[in-house]
């Protein structure tokens, strides 16, 4: 299938831990931010998003956390398990655009 | 309820020719945008249609196009393909402008020789 984590970043994680994901954003003007899940083979899958005006949102089994004061964004899944192996990416989005600019990716691996 | 779709799966083309890719977007959706990503690295914004016209485009050059039929469906095409252009090109829908969450195709693999 389609590989799309040569290079990037490598978080191991063991089956049933928590997992963080970090990502940092360049664009100040951004209003809306966006968590993709990357599988080999397949497309972006949306997961959470959260606007600039909050700091947290849950949802389930992930949390996304906002600083907008250091521009830092984290993905936190809770209880990881194998399905969750991918390759994570944070985005961004300016305010009435659709245009999602999307950061590094982090390859999420589960060892079981 | 089919969600986007894309074709074809694979292609490989030369150096120099040109290519067409198709996606339809998710039923009820009438808003299709396209991305490059090239591997190892996050999907790029090329453009995005609307009402059959192109609303926001990205970095790209001119030899990118596309098109947007009355049924919602689009393609986007390559001119005068190079080496770089090798990569998974994505198709995204939304239903409408707005802030609306897009939702992504599997993808055109596209390998240029």
């Amino acid at each position: 299938g389609e590989s799309v984590g040569l290079h990037l970043p490598t978080l191991s994680v063991q089956e049933g831990d928590n997992s963080i994901i970090n990502c940092a954003y360049s664009n100040s003007a951004s209003d809306y931010f966006i968590w993709y899940k990357q599988e080999s083979g397949k497309g972006p899958q949306f997961i959470i998003d959260i606007r600039s005006n909050m700091d947290k949102r849950q949802g389930q089994r992930v949390t996304v956390l906002l600083n907008k004061t250091v521009k830092h964004l984290s993905l936190q899944i809770a209880a990881t398990q194998p399905g969750d192996s991918a390759v994570y990416f944070c985005a961004e989005r300016g305010w009435g655009y659709q245009k999602v600019t999307f950061g590094i990716g982090t390859k999420l691996q589960v060892i079981p | 309820d089919a969600g986007v779709t894309q074709s074809p799966t694979h292609l490989i083309k030369t150096r120099g020719q040109q290519v067409t890719l198709r996606c339809s977007p998710k039923s009820g959706h009438d808003t299709v945008s396209w991305y490059q990503q090239a591997l190892g690295q996050g999907p790029q914004f090329i453009f995005q249609y609307y009402e059959e016209e192109e609303r926001q485009r990205g970095n790209f050059p001119d030899r990118f196009s596309g098109h947007q039929f009355p049924n919602y469906s689009s393609e986007l095409n390559v001119n005068a393909l190079l080496l770089g252009d090798s990569a998974l090109y994505l198709c995204a829908s939304s239903p409408g402008l707005g802030e609306y969450e897009q939702y992504f195709g599997p993808g055109t693999r596209l390998t240029v020789t």
